[in-house]
């Protein structure tokens, strides 16, 4: 079967740093996906990562070791606009772009 | 411009009706998706086209029929809707095998109640 694991809710203050984490137990793995929620909207695409090592988009990191079947999204200088969901997302084969999402992770971000 | 565009945004129906959402795309993308989301903001793939024809149908019902008259077009008829439709429906497109970075776009979604 396929699986993807990551907290259900984080809490965090305005300016500091949160990791979400994401396993995963796929059968095939091509890369792993970020997506951000905010409520009533659209999965906005975040990161993707289909080698091992760190990617840096402004104040969001991604990370992915596939020996270990693990990544996670790192958040820097927290902000109350970043208060939403974070979906990982596995892309199972290069030919498509279907994605497997985990359950989403809630972030709560307070003054 | 929206990218993704999908109609209606919000639809309320009874039980056993036949519903359809439409979606279009402008961003010149050969592939669409359609995914559904669950209560429990669970994201699930239904369906994916490129370039018109049938690529990905998970285990949905046959209740749900997609139907891709363009590329850039892609739409979703229900037929005897059931409670456990009632969920977020998303379209969304990307190039062929998700493209470079693997970006997919959403649609804002559409909020279908079945009551």
């Amino acid at each position: 079967g396929q699986s993807l694991e990551q907290p259900s809710e984080v809490t965090a203050v305005e300016g500091a740093i949160v990791q979400i984490n994401c396993t995963y137990q796929t059968s095939g793995f091509y890369g792993l996906s970020w997506y951000q929620q905010h409520d009533g909207g659209a999965p906005t695409f975040l990161s993707y990562n289909a080698l091992d090592g760190l990617e840096e988009t402004g104040r969001f990191s991604s990370f992915l070791s596939r020996s270990d079947s693990y990544g996670y999204l790192l958040l820097q200088e927290l902000q109350m606009k970043d208060s939403a969901s974070y979906f990982c997302a596995v892309k199972r084969s290069s030919n498509t772009g279907k994605l497997i999402f985990g359950q989403g992770t809630t972030l709560q971000v307070k003054p | 411009d929206t990218a993704v565009s999908q109609t209606p945004k919000y639809l309320v129906t009874q039980m056993g009706n036949d519903k359809s959402i439409k979606c279009e795309q402008n961003l010149g993308h050969d592939t669409m998706y359609w995914y559904k989301q669950d209560s429990k903001k669970f994201l699930k793939i239904m369906f994916s086209y490129n370039n018109k024809e049938l690529i990905i149908n998970e285990t949905v019902p046959n209740r749900f029929s997609p139907k891709s008259p363009d590329k850039a077009h892609l739409n979703l008829h229900i037929n005897s809707l059931e409670l456990g439709d009632s969920a977020v429906y998303f379209c969304a497109s990307s190039h062929y095998g998700g493209g470079s970075g693997n970006t997919i776009y959403f649609g804002e979604g559409s909020w279908l109640t079945v009551v």
